[in-house]
């Protein structure tokens, strides 16, 4: 069936270390998204990528960077400069081309600081 | 500057009555909203949305209104149920921006009392 896989559920990081969230979609949908939660801050977008080998930073993207080889496929790597990086990470994707843009998400990530 | 708001982070409503989300927006360009609910330690799910040609869209129990001279629109539940208790986040969407990202509210988490 359908849908966006992030993976893993959660994950744990060393100080200095950098980690990679998985994100995986067969909806064959274009653009797709990284979202971060905190308690009490909503969805904070991160990156985001409207078509294949391209994307632009959204609003925190410092110390994050991602990629986009292959439609399907929108990893993020949570590099060792992000100084707080205990959150809930959200992917989504959604279609181009249209007026009304849906974006659907994914089960979600959750980021722990060892 | 948050262009989307939700100043209630919280309410509390009885099994059986109606419960109100309400949401303000501050940029006249946005003509496409949605709104989500999200469990914890889930993705949001789309729940309904409304286009600013409209002033009202209903889905069963969901209802949208949208009043575009205030800038405000409200999610209507009615009859609130317990598994209706989530965090609900209004959702914005630029005229003819093709496939930018939605702009978020912080949420309001509703709870429905048995």
């Amino acid at each position: 069936d359908g849908g966006i896989t992030q993976s893993p559920k959660y994950l744990f990081r060393k100080e200095g270390q950098n980690v990679t969230l998985s994100c995986e979609q067969n909806l064959n949908h274009d653009a797709m998204y990284w979202y971060r939660q905190d308690p009490g801050q909503g969805l904070r977008l991160i990156y985001y990528s409207q078509i294949v080998n391209d994307f632009q930073k959204g609003d925190i993207a410092e110390g994050y960077s991602v990629s986009r080889e292959k439609k399907e496929s929108f990893p993020l790597t949570v590099t060792s400069a992000q100084k707080n990086p205990t959150a809930f990470y959200l992917c989504a994707s959604s279609h181009t081309g249209l007026a009304k843009n849906i974006q659907y998400f994914g089960a979600g990530t959750r980021l722990s600081v060892l | 500057d948050q262009q989307v708001k939700q100043n209630s982070p919280s309410l509390s409503v009885q099994e059986g009555r109606i419960s109100i989300l309400n949401c303000d927006y501050t940029n006249s360009m946005f003509d496409y909203f949605l709104w989500y609910k999200k469990y914890p330690a889930e993705g949001p799910t789309f729940l309904i949305s409304i286009s600013s040609i409209k002033d009202k869209n209903e889905d069963g129990r969901f209802t949208v209104f949208l009043n575009k001279s205030a800038k405000h629109l409200s999610l209507h539940i009615v009859p609130s149920q317990p598994g209706d208790s989530a965090v609900y986040f209004c959702a914005a969407k630029l005229r003819n921006s093709g496939n930018t990202p939605l702009v978020f509210g912080k949420g309001t988490r509703l709870s429905v009392i048995a």
